[in-house]
């Protein structure tokens, strides 16, 4: 167990909808990175969030957005949803900003769209 | 950007023998590259990551190795366990981009 939380485990929904994705990063962790991982695309950076603020973006969609919460929690947010978009989706959490340092993931959520 | 190649795709050892994995990166810039583990529909788990000012890291039976000027790296698992049977996945960090970079993995394969 990495300390790190996702919910929920599964979610499955239909085209043209909206989903949001929660994660919550290990105790003492301030930043939050959320990757997206396909059989195609394999594991993908999406986008970093460090003590609330977004600090990096890497192959993220327009139609998906994110935010950290003063908790730290953090949503991910994917609208407009599209077949290709069926993916497990993963957070890490790290204590650092920048990828130099450990990254522990959560166990993640598998997003179908049908 | 970063890009990270990994091989093989697909390694079968026997029980007791050794496995090697080998990933290479193309941004010099980059300092940090850790292996995850990662079993079918699990959560990918840090095993072991060395820094560029590092030549070679070792945790008991698994080993990674850094040639800065060749800009590759391997995973090395001696005495192959059952338990070991998993994706592995090289990656990098530090460079332009922020986020981890990974290989496509390795499904490691050890035959009783």
């Amino acid at each position: 167990d990495s300390g790190v939380t996702q919910t929920p485990k599964h979610l499955i929904t239909a085209t043209g909808q909206r989903v949001t994705l929660r994660c919550s990063p290990r105790s003492g962790d301030l930043s939050v990175y959320w990757y997206q991982q396909s059989l195609d695309q394999g594991l993908q950076f999406l986008i970093q969030y460090y003590n609330g603020e977004e600090r990096a973006k890497g192959n993220i969609l327009e139609r998906f957005s994110a935010q950290q919460f003063p908790d730290l929690h953090s949503e991910l947010n994917l609208s407009s949803l599209e077949l290709g978009d069926s993916a497990l989706y993963f957070c890490a959490s790290s204590p650092h900003t920048g990828a130099s340092y450990e990254q522990y993931f959560g166990p993640g959520t598998r997003l179908t769209v049908t | 950007g970063e890009n990270v190649e990994q091989h093989p795709s697909t390694l079968s050892v026997q029980e007791g023998d050794s496995a090697v994995i080998k990933c290479t990166y193309s941004d010099s810039a980059s300092n940090y590259f850790p292996w995850y583990k990662q079993e079918l529909g699990k959560r990918p788990q840090l095993i072991i990551d060395i820094r560029s000012n590092v030549g070679e890291k070792k945790d008991q039976r698994i080993a990674v190795t850094l040639n800065k000027t060749a800009k590759h790296f391997s995973l090395h698992i001696t005495e192959t366990q059952p338990e070991d049977s998993a994706v592995y996945f090289c990656a990098a960090g530090g460079g332009g981009a922020d986020g981890l970079t990974f290989g496509k993995g390795t499904h490691l394969i050890i035959q009783p």
